[in-house]
């Protein structure tokens, strides 16, 4: 079956670094999505991970680890409107598949 | 260039009703996911539609159907609504499958 854990709720000074972790117990995994979701709005595209490393993108990078079920979201230089819900989510299925397994997400609080 | 737009954006049923939920992709996105979001499971997939076949069906019952046409629009249609049925439903679509998604504002359900 799929299983992705992340922290619930996090905390982190305006201007600060925060890395939300994210790790997932599947076989299938093609790939690992990172999404923003502020609160009463859709969810934003933020990034995509197929093969190991980091991926840089302004602010924002995320990592992965396959053989460890492992992936990082890192956010530099937080603002206070980076405080919304962020979501890992792992590409089910044969490749090129739309199936996107979700986890719970982690909700950052960004405090001044 | 215009977003995923979903129609309507609130609706309130009654247990028992069916409902229609429609959703306009992206210009020149093929391929359309529907999720379910809740406070307590979080976002899960519904189905994916590409090229007017549902290619990938999540763990719903069978009273949750969904449809694409030749523009690549999508329906979705929820029969026997039960009050769990309650829920943000959003659509999201990308240029191709296993592509980046882009998630409309969602149509929230709310079942009485």
């Amino acid at each position: 079956g799929q299983n992705i854990d992340q922290p619930t709720e996090m905390t982190a000074t305006e201007g600060a670094i925060v890395q939300i972790n994210c790790t997932y117990q599947t076989s299938g995994f093609n790939g690992l999505f990172w999404y923003q979701q502020h609160a009463g709005e859709a969810p934003t595209f933020l990034s995509y991970n197929v093969l190991d490393g980091l991926e840089e993108k302004g602010r924002f990078s995320s990592f992965l680890s396959r053989s460890k079920g492992y992936s990082y979201l890192l956010l530099k230089e937080l603002q206070m409107k980076d405080s919304a819900s962020y979501l890992c989510a792992g590409q089910l299925g044969v490749t090129g598949a739309n199936n996107l397994f979700f986890g719970t997400g982690t909700r950052l609080t960004v405090i001044p | 260039k215009a977003g995923v737009t979903q129609t309507p954006r609130y609706l309130i049923k009654t247990r028992g009703q069916q409902v229609t939920l429609s959703c306009s992709p992206i210009s020149g996105h093929r391929s359309v996911s529907w999720y379910q979001q809740t406070p307590g499971q979080g976002l899960q997939f519904l189905f994916e539609y590409f090229s007017e076949t549902q290619r990938n069906k999540g763990n719903f019952p069978g009273r949750f159907s969904g449809r694409q046409f030749s523009n690549s629009r999508s329906e979705m249609n929820v029969s026997t609504l039960e009050l769990g049925d309650s829920a943000l439903y959003l659509c999201a679509s990308s240029l191709f499958r296993g592509g980046e998604q882009y998630f409309g504002p969602g149509t929230r359900l709310t079942v009485t």
